[in-house]
């Protein structure tokens, strides 16, 4: 199975870029995609296909990579954004998540 | 819209079976696929297994032999059973439909497994 391995957390102050990292046991194209949770949520989708932004994802969301090494960046970031960021490739079978990112804000 | 909503026991004893039903609206599981996702609690995602449109079943390796995934279309179901439950299969179980891209755009709002005596 293609795994996928995150940081386990980050923390940033508001304002602030932050970006997060996926990065893949095996090629996965631009098939990797990116979801937030927030506590006692189901995960919600941000970014498809690496790089394009789900409707009504506000645009200080951004996903590129290719490949192996994918990249969520969010910029600025603000309160709300506390959650757990997840990344999922499509492209090997089975579809496998990444372990996920903990935004915690300063 | 596209909805989907899991329903099940909250409670369940160990070495028992765990039996979820997802129902869902908007769409036809004829059409599109359905897959379970499972969070254990405090932990990550972690992809359980799969009803494809055509009626095909894929299951994740570590959980296979526990594990089965049925439909009824009349009544809009997709069913999980899990049997020998153990206190780390506690946890929220959710249901979610992906696009043909693979992506999981719908999900349910999960349910609340407890595995407890």
């Amino acid at each position: 199975d293609t795994v996928l391995t995150q940081s386990p957390a980050l923390a940033v102050s508001p304002g602030e870029r932050v970006t997060i990292s996926c990065r893949a046991s095996e090629s996965v194209s631009t098939l990797m995609h990116w979801y937030q949770q927030k506590p006692g949520q189901q995960p919600t989708l941000l970014i498809y296909l690496a790089s394009n932004l789900e409707s009504g994802v506000p645009a200080r969301f951004s996903g590129s990579g290719s490949g192996t090494d994918f990249t969520l960046t969010i910029d600025p970031v603000e309160a709300d954004d506390t959650a757990t960021y997840y990344c999922q490739q499509s492209w090997n079978d089975p579809w496998t998540f990444g372990g996920g990112t903990k935004l915690e804000l300063k | 819209q596209v909805q989907l909503t899991e329903s099940g026991p909250g409670l369940v004893h160990p070495s028992e079976t765990l039996s979820l039903t997802c129902t869902v609206s908007g769409f036809s599981l004829t059409g599109y696929s359905v897959y379970w996702v499972r969070q254990p609690s405090g932990k990550g995602l972690e992809w359980m297994g799969r009803m494809r449109y055509n009626g095909d079943t894929s299951y994740n390796s570590a959980l296979k032999s526990r594990l089965s995934i049925s439909r009824d279309t009349s009544k809009n179901q997709v069913f999980l059973k899990m049997n020998s439950l153990q206190t780390d299969d506690t946890g929220t179980y959710y249901c979610t439909r992906p696009t043909t891209g693979g992506w999981f755009a719908y999900w349910g709002q999960g349910t609340l497994v407890t595995v407890s005596s």
